[in-house]
This record gives structure tokens, C-alpha cells and sequence, in this order.
């Protein structure tokens, strides 16, 4: 069955920077998009960006550009997130998603499968 | 970001019907997709599309549309439906995904 594994929990202080994984099993891995989310304390989700595991490309959430990285690794099946200059309201749990699309087509943010969510405190 | 909007709370007595909206300018050119989201856990898709539901989803959850709103309806609630739902889509300015703040459903 289609899982997507996330490493553990992170404490942070602010101006560190954050590197969460996603493990993908299942699967073909370069067939469907992923996507980073995140979800701060009794607010809803937050898209950050996605990846295209068949040829590396990378789309960010305006708001996360300049800090956000997302890239990819095929012989391990594995998607990894950096977001640096971290801020106490960078505070929450963040997810990887499978999107539903092909990567032949467009990615229409179909979630059909989650990670577990990795939560991240900033704090000083 | 949370651009589409939705009621914070709704309440449904067991086994009646609850619809939950989710508004927002996006609608009018994309679908809304749904989500169950339980309380430390990852959300789960529910309705995609023009309300399809991914294999396991219970047909007691439905999904229609009309303008700038798209609704997730349950039929006959049960305790288990008690959740935090949220939709997104894509849309057309700025990011291309838009997501709303989510519903949470209490079963009385």
C-alpha cells in the first residue's frame, strides 16, 4: 500500500535552518507530484510548494520562496524539505502529500495520501 | 493560505444530514476537493473532483457545487464523522492552490 514516512520531530531555535524527510513506498515514486504543507496551531493548512520526482521540478508558495527548498532523491525514493531563517511562527506540523496527478499532467493538489506530519517547534 | 471560506463549527444530530460550505472565487473555475482531519492525525481525502470519492470513502459523504460554492454533505452522521473538514482548489491568481480554514462537526 502507498505510504509516505516522515522523519521525526525537530526544536529549532529562530535563524536555524529545517530539513524534514518523506520516504515514499508502494509506489512508482517519479509518477506523481508531492507537495509540503504545513499546518500551525488550530489554523488550517498552508501550501508551500511542490516537486516533480521524475525530473526535479520545484514550484514555492510566493510566501516561501526565498526560503523554502524542496528536492529529491529517486535511489531512495525520498523527498526532502529545507525551509531556512526559521521564525517562532514557523511553529507547526508539516506534512507531505501525494498528489493525485500524474506527472505527465498538471498538479491539481489532490491529496490522496499523507505523510504522518513532522512537528516543528521554533523557539529561542 | 486560507482563502476560501468556511463556517468554523457545525453541529448534526446522529444519523441526520450536515452540509458544510466552503466559498471562495476560485470555485467558480475549479473544484473543491474535501478533507476528514481527526484530531493528531493527517487529513484524508474524502471528494475529489466532481464528486468522486476515492475507494473506501463511505457514500454517505457527497459533494456538490454551484457558483462560488462547493458543499460537502454527509447523510446520515455518524459518530465517527466527528472531524475537522476542510476543502481546497486550485486557482487562477497568486498561488495555484487555495485552502480553506476548515469546519468542525460536532455529532449530537
Amino acid at each position: 500500500q502507498v505510504q509516505l514516512v516522515q522523519s521525526g520531530a525537530e526544536v529549532k531555535k529562530p535563524g536555524a535552518s529545517l530539513k524534514v524527510s518523506c520516504t515514499a513506498s508502494g509506489y512508482t515514486f517519479t509518477g506523481q507530484y508531492i507537495h509540503w504543507l504545513r499546518q500551525a496551531p488550530e489554523r488550517g493548512l498552508e501550501w508551500m510548494g511542490w516537486i516533480n520526482p521524475n525530473n526535479g521540478d520545484t514550484k514555492y508558495a510566493q510566501k516561501f520562496h526565498d526560503r523554502v527548498t524542496v528536492t529529491r532523491d529517486t535511489s531512495i525514493t525520498t523527498v526532502s524539505m529545507i525551509l531556512s531563517s526559521l521564525r517562532p511562527d514557523d511553529t507547526a506540523v508539516y506534512f507531505c502529500a501525494r498528489d493525485r496527478s500524474d506527472t505527465r499532467t498538471i498538479p491539481l493538489a489532490i491529496y490522496d495520501s499523507w505523510g504522518q506530519g513532522t512537528q516543528v517547534s521554533v523557539s529561542s | 493560505s486560507s482563502e476560501l471560506s468556511q463556517d468554523p463549527a457545525v453541529s448534526v444530530a446522529l444519523g441526520q444530514t450536515v452540509k458544510i460550505t466552503c466559498q471562495g472565487d476560485s470555485l467558480r473555475s475549479y473544484y473543491a476537493n474535501w478533507y476528514q482531519q481527526k484530531p493528531g492525525q493527517a487529513p484524508v481525502l474524502l471528494i475529489f473532483g466532481k464528486n468522486n470519492r476515492p475507494s473506501g470513502i463511505p457514500d454517505r459523504f457527497s459533494g456538490s457545487d454551484s457558483g462560488d460554492t462547493a458543499s460537502l454533505i454527509i447523510t446520515g452522521a455518524q459518530a465517527e464523522d466527528e472531524a475537522d473538514y476542510f476543502c481546497n482548489s486550485r486557482d487562477s491568481s497568486g498561488d495555484p492552490y487555495v485552502f480553506g480554514a476548515g469546519t468542525k462537526v460536532t455529532v449530537l
